[in-house]
Parts: C-alpha cells; sequence; structure tokens
C-alpha cells in the first residue's frame, strides 16, 4: 500500500528550529518529486516546497531561505528543516508525491503533522 | 501569479442533489488543474486531474470540465460521505509554482 506519514510535528517558539520527517512506504522517494504542502487553522492548501529525483529543491518565496528539504533514500524519508520559525510558519504540515516535474498534481497525501508557533 | 478563487465558500445542500463547484483563475492558464477532497483531519485525496480526468478509485458521479479560466467540479447525486471541503490546485510551468484555491465547504443542509 502507497503510503506517508508524518512526524516530528510540535510546540516551538519563533525563531525557532524544528525537524519534520515524512515516512514513504509503498514506493521510493528517490524516484519521486516529494512535497510539503501546509495548511493553516481555518486557511487553505499552500505549497512549500518539492525535491526532485535529481536532488534539486524549490521553495515557495515565504519559507525560501528559512526551510530545506531533503531525503534519505536509505530511510525512504523526507525531511523539512525549518529554521527561523515565524508565528505564520504554524500550521499542518502534508507531505506528497507529485506527478511529472511541473508537479500537476499531488497523490497520495500524508494526514499531517501540526505546528504550532507560540511564546 | 495566477489567483485562484473558489466559489461558493460554502455550499448547504442535501444527500441527492446535484453539487456544482467552482474555480476560476485570474488569467489564461493550462488545463492542468486537479481538485482535492479533504474531511476534518484526514488528509487531501485527489479527485480529478488534468480538470476532467477521474483519479483511481473516485466514483463516476465526480466529473470535472473547464471553460476558458472557469473549472467546475460535479457531484451529480451527493452521498453522505461527499459532505467535505474541496480544494482546486493549479501548477505554473516553470520554476514550479502551485497554487491552490481557498476551498469550497460543502455541508449538509
Amino acid at each position: 500500500e502507497v503510503q506517508l506519514v508524518e512526524s516530528g510535528g510540535g510546540l516551538i517558539q519563533p525563531g525557532g528550529s524544528l525537524t519534520l520527517s515524512c515516512a514513504a512506504s509503498g514506493f521510493s522517494v528517490s524516484n519521486n518529486y516529494m512535497n510539503w504542502v501546509r495548511q493553516a487553522p481555518g486557511k487553505g492548501l499552500e505549497w512549500v516546497s518539492v525535491i526532485y529525483t535529481g536532488g534539486s529543491t524549490y521553495y515557495s518565496d515565504s519559507v525560501k531561505g528559512r526551510f530545506t528539504i531533503s531525503r534519505d533514500n536509505s530511510k525512504n524519508t523526507v525531511y523539512l528543516q525549518m529554521n527561523n520559525v515565524r508565528v505564520e510558519d504554524a500550521a499542518v504540515y502534508h507531505c506528497a508525491r507529485a506527478y511529472s516535474t511541473y508537479l500537476d498534481w499531488f497523490d497520495p497525501w500524508g494526514q499531517g503533522t501540526l505546528v504550532t508557533v507560540s511564546s | 501569479e495566477i489567483v485562484l478563487t473558489q466559489s461558493p465558500p460554502t455550499l448547504s445542500l442535501s444527500p441527492g442533489d446535484r453539487a456544482t463547484l467552482s474555480c476560476r483563475a485570474s488569467q489564461s492558464v493550462s488545463s492542468h488543474l486537479a481538485w482535492y477532497q479533504q474531511k476534518p483531519g484526514q488528509a487531501p485525496r485527489l479527485l480529478i486531474y488534468d480538470a476532467s480526468n477521474r483519479a483511481t478509485g473516485i466514483p463516476a458521479r465526480f466529473s470535472g470540465s473547464v471553460s476558458g479560466t472557469d473549472f467546475t467540479l460535479t457531484i451529480s447525486s451527493l452521498e453522505p460521505e461527499d459532505f467535505a471541503v474541496y480544494h482546486c490546485q493549479l501548477r505554473s510551468n516553470w520554476p514550479p509554482v502551485i497554487t491552490f484555491g481557498q476551498g469550497t465547504r460543502l455541508e449538509i443542509k
């Protein structure tokens, strides 16, 4: 069964750091375009980042320079390192596999992990 | 920057009704639009891709269409499990920029 399971969310102070994990099963993250998408409370979905099969990475303007996406092929896991976290980064963070280089659509998605930012 | 506007924000209907959800792009775009269903506490589920193609396992009552910059998700006869939030999503060409609509909440009347 193709599945994604996120972990690592929690309460963090503004300016702090946190690393989220996304463990995949049923397919290899190294052969797919893996993404993070977040959803702030009461808001819509917001794409955050992608890591391509060749290792190239892209970020939304809102997180560029602060977040880093990576993967560990041996653990079949994708990560999101969040640094200098802001109040507006509070959200449920989902990982999702994208179809095509252009990220035409996302399937499957993980259930998400909640990041709360507060002092 | 492309903006996707979903309407209405909330749609109140009864089981058996026909639901029509709209997603309008702010400028001329490709047809690579996707629709997702999301229930509380659950992951989004892909329903439609490339504007009109049903994803694997999605019932035939779900259909998608496009006319210019107006994309429509239609649920022909609502089942109780269809009441959820629906999101549309579009991608740019390059570099990757992904845009989501703000969602339409489909609630039981």
